[in-house]
């Protein structure tokens, strides 16, 4: 069965550092998404994709969040200059026709952990 | 704006023991409904969604969940659970549109006694 994966599973960088999360979605599917789950609370939704460009951003998606696909298959997530409160498990999702509803797959997530 | 709420943080159950986790939403139309578990460090698997047609739906691993439009809830049960089902369960509601993002529940963590 297809699935989303997502590269690096764990990730610790420096306050300021620039990281860069990546995801590759199901290989037939055209609307693509990030979420982020700081431990203990909500998942919440960040930015979705579709068409090479931004489809829809929550407040929380900023001027430094970016997001790109570079080539058809992977879609990244860049945090140009990380704070303390970035640290939170990242999650990629992509978007199909399963069962005659359109369903998001996620990945198994990015832990990012910003010191 | 949608929204979605869990009122259970914790529940205890025995193995064996039937579940029932509740999830109430706020949506100005029908909307698309999901239940999706989380094992420790795991991503979101997909248990079982709702978009239309029959208001009880089926998952995997055994679990349902019934659509209640009057009460705006989509409660996951499950007759008899077993020691692997400890795990965070998240409700989830997506607008019918093109970008439909999912709004989550807080979740609700599952523990099964032996």
């Amino acid at each position: 069965e297809p699935e989303v994966t997502q590269t690096p599973s764990h990730q610790v960088t420096q306050m300021g550092q620039e990281v860069i999360l990546r995801c590759v979605p199901i290989s037939n599917h055209l609307y693509f998404y990030w979420y982020r789950q700081i431990l203990g609370q909500k998942v919440e939704f960040l930015v979705s994709f579709y068409n090479n460009e931004i489809s829809e951003k929550s407040e929380i998606f900023d001027d430094q969040f970016s997001v790109e696909r570079p080539d058809g298959s992977n879609f990244t997530l860049k945090i140009r200059s990380t704070k303390l409160e970035d640290s939170a498990m990242y999650f990629c999702a992509s978007k199909g026709w399963s069962g005659g509803a359109e369903t998001q797959y996620f990945g198994p997530g990015t832990r990012l952990l910003v010191l | 704006a949608q929204s979605v709420t869990q009122p259970d943080i914790h529940i205890t159950v025995s193995e064996g023991a039937s579940l029932e986790l509740r999830c109430n939403y706020s949506y100005g139309a029908t909307p698309y409904l999901f239940w999706y578990v989380q094992s420790p460090g795991q991503g979101l698997q997909l248990l079982l969604k709702y978009f239309s047609g029959d208001t009880l739906v089926q998952g995997i691993k055994g679990f349902e969940a019934e659509f209640k439009r009057s009460q705006s809830s989509f409660n996951l049960r499950k007759p008899s659970v077993h020691w692997s089902d400890a795990a965070e369960y998240f409700c989830a509601v997506g607008a019918i549109n093109a970008g439909n993002m999912l709004t989550f529940g807080g979740g609700t963590r599952l523990m099964v006694k032996p």
